[in-house]
Formats: C-alpha cells, sequence, structure tokens
C-alpha cells in the first residue's frame, strides 16, 4: 500500500520569502504520479503543480517548483516570492501511474502555510 | 461549463437520519469519485465509479452507499449518519486513465466545492 507522510503541520513564512514544504511517500510502484494541492479557505481543491516519476526534471509552476528525489521518495515544494494569497493548507498527493481504470488519489495529512505580512 | 458541483453546501443531520449528497460534472468524465475530509487526516476515498453503472469501495466505504446511473451524477447516500460521519466530503471527476506513447497518461481531476455535514 502506498502512504504519504507530510510531518510539518503547521508553517509560517514572510511576505516575499521563500519556504519549502517538505512531502514522503513509500510505494513499490515504478510509475506513479505526484502533486501539490492548495486548499484556501474557500475549501476549494486547486492544483498547483504535479510530477511524473519517469520524469527527472523536476516540475516547476510560476513561483512553484520541487525537488523530487525519486530514490529518497522525497517530494518537496518550494514557494518563491511568497505572497499573501499563498496561504493555505497545501496537500501532498501520489497516483499510481499504472494505466489501469481508477484515479485514485492518497494524500497526506496536510501542511498549513501562513504568509505574514 | 459549471465544473464540477455539489449540494448542500452545508447540512446538519441527527445520528440516525438519512440523506444523499449530491455530486454533478457537465464535462461528459467517466471517472468520478468521493472523498472525506477530516482534521489531520486528509482526504480519504470513499467510492469510486469508472462509468455508468460501475462503482467501487475506496480506503473508508462503510457507512456510504453509491450509485451511478447516469454519465453526470454521482450521489453519496448516507443511511443512518452516525456522529462519526461529521466531515467535509468532496466529489472529483476526471476523464479515463490511458497511455500516451506508451506511458501511462495523466487526467487531471477537478474537485467540487465539498459539502460541510454535521452529524449530531
Amino acid at each position: 500500500a502506498q502512504t504519504v507522510t507530510q510531518s510539518q503541520p503547521e508553517m509560517s513564512v514572510q511576505d516575499a520569502e521563500t519556504v519549502t514544504l517538505s512531502c514522503t511517500y513509500d510505494t513499490s510502484e515504478n510509475n506513479y504520479y505526484l502533486f501539490w494541492y492548495k486548499q484556501p479557505p474557500s475549501r476549494q481543491m486547486i492544483l498547483v503543480i504535479r510530477q511524473e516519476a519517469y520524469k527527472q526534471q523536476n516540475a516547476t509552476e510560476n513561483r512553484f517548483s520541487v525537488n523530487f528525489q525519486k530514490a529518497a521518495k522525497s517530494f518537496s515544494l518550494k514557494i518563491s516570492d511568497s505572497q499573501l494569497g499563498d496561504t493555505a493548507m497545501y496537500f501532498c498527493a501520489f497516483m499510481k501511474g499504472n494505466g489501469g481504470a481508477t484515479n485514485k488519489l492518497i494524500f497526506g495529512t496536510g501542511t498549513l502555510l501562513a504568509v505574514q505580512p | 461549463n459549471a465544473g464540477v458541483t455539489q449540494t448542500p453546501k452545508f447540512q446538519v443531520l441527527k445520528t440516525g437520519q438519512s440523506m444523499t449528497l449530491q455530486c454533478a460534472q457537465d464535462m461528459n468524465h467517466e471517472y468520478m469519485s468521493w472523498y472525506r475530509q477530516d482534521p489531520g487526516m486528509g482526504l480519504r476515498l470513499i467510492h469510486y465509479s469508472v462509468g455508468a453503472g460501475i462503482t467501487d469501495q475506496g480506503e473508508v466505504p462503510n457507512g456510504y452507499n453509491v450509485s451511478r446511473s447516469t454519465t453526470e451524477d454521482f450521489p453519496l447516500r448516507l443511511l443512518s449518519a452516525a456522529p462519526s460521519q461529521t466531515s467535509v466530503y468532496f466529489c472529483a471527476s476526471s476523464t479515463h486513465r490511458g497511455t500516451s506513447g506508451g506511458l501511462p497518461s495523466y487526467n487531471e481531476q477537478f474537485f467540487g466545492p465539498g459539502t460541510r455535514l454535521t452529524v449530531l
């Protein structure tokens, strides 16, 4: 069975600074996807970034980037130039990449990020 | 497109009552699923469906029933609500998985706005 662990329940960062959220996972699969979702106070789940396990290059989306270490099963999210609108719960998630019928997501417990003015 | 819609947004039930959480999508997605979100536990999969007439259990299915009579709708039924079912419920949908160039393809899951359910 796959598991996703986020060891930082809460984090705080100053406006315009950089912060890194940690995520580790456990799987015996070779093909899979990893995601970071953002959940602001509105409760809406927003996909921030995804990483395909077969790609060595780390994914980047504007101010958001990941550090994907496949051997270490680590998948951290770096937010550069933090903004007040980044204040949210962030979830790390895993999905098998076996090409099967299911799109099951396995989530971590989340990290609550507060951006301070 | 309205995307994924859920009704109601909020609901309070008494123990033993039954109700149905509604989920609909207008994107012709084959795959639909229900998650529950509890503090300190992230989101956990309750049930999912890969197409009309096909459903299966997720990680935490006990106390919930689902059916999929149409592609658009995937209701979640609580037959006898319990306080342990107090949670925020999310519905999600996506297109069917497949492969592209021999590698597994990815289809983004779209989440509804959630339903906050309280069982007293």
